[in-house]
């Protein structure tokens, strides 16, 4: 079974820029997560879709910040414009049952200059 | 104060010896506990979860939950080297993960 992937692994942009990331989960799971990590910071949530809704966006940084998963398999996260504090890794995770096991992709290191 | 905490480290222990890692969360209403493993530049890796007060072992692995007084700890036996890397404490929290920020573990020959 093949597990999460992300696209692209890395992504140097620069200040003002759009970037659009992408994540598969696994086959036939309904939930698909967003994360963050910040460099030094910990692993911090952004959104929780459960098929193609989503379900908890709380932890959206600011408008600047749209995800998407319209058929509820992939789903995009694309930051426009972006900006300095945006640069660390993103990572997507998917789960069967809510939020209890989640299997996390590699991640995409985003970089702004 | 910091939802899940972690003592960052690095925790140093010679290879055989047992590593303990702690962990501590101020959210009562947390039901679900796990340990994640990440390698550098790695994803995080699931390697135990627990639910109820108490033990739960699975191999040389031993997650230990005391919701009284919101600890959470992973013991881990016989450390190989190949067990060096950041260990993260991660608590549910309605429908998501609030992660600490992770202990290095370095396992030593």
């Amino acid at each position: 079974e093949a597990g999460v992937t992300q696209f692209p692994s890395h992504s140097v942009i620069e200040k003002g820029q759009t970037v659009t990331l992408r994540c598969d989960p696994i086959s036939g799971h309904d939930n698909l997560y967003w994360y963050r990590r910040v460099m030094g910071k910990e692993i911090k949530f952004l959104l929780h879709f459960v098929k193609e809704s989503k379900q908890d966006e709380s932890g959206m940084p600011n408008n600047r910040f749209l995800a998407e998963r319209t058929g509820g398999t992939y789903s995009t996260l694309k930051v426009q414009p972006a900006e300095l504090e945006d640069s660390g890794v993103y990572f997507c995770a998917s789960s069967h049952f809510g939020p209890d096991t989640q299997y996390f992709g590699p991640g995409t290191r985003l970089t702004v200059l | 104060q910091k939802e899940v905490e972690q003592n960052s480290g690095p925790l140093s222990v010679p290879e055989g010896a047992i590593a303990s890692l702690n962990c501590t969360y101020s959210d009562r209403g947390s039901q679900s506990f796990f340990w994640y493993r990440q390698y550098s530049g790695k994803s995080p890796e699931l390697i135990m979860f627990i639910y109820s007060n108490g033990d739960k072992e699975d191999g040389r692995f031993t997650a230990q939950l005391n919701k009284a007084s919101q600890y959470v700890s992973l013991l881990i036996r016989d450390s190989q080297p190949s067990d060096s890397a950041t260990y993260l404490c991660a608590v549910t929290s309605t429908d998501k993960l609030i992660f600490g920020t992770g202990t290095r573990l370095q396992v030593f020959p």
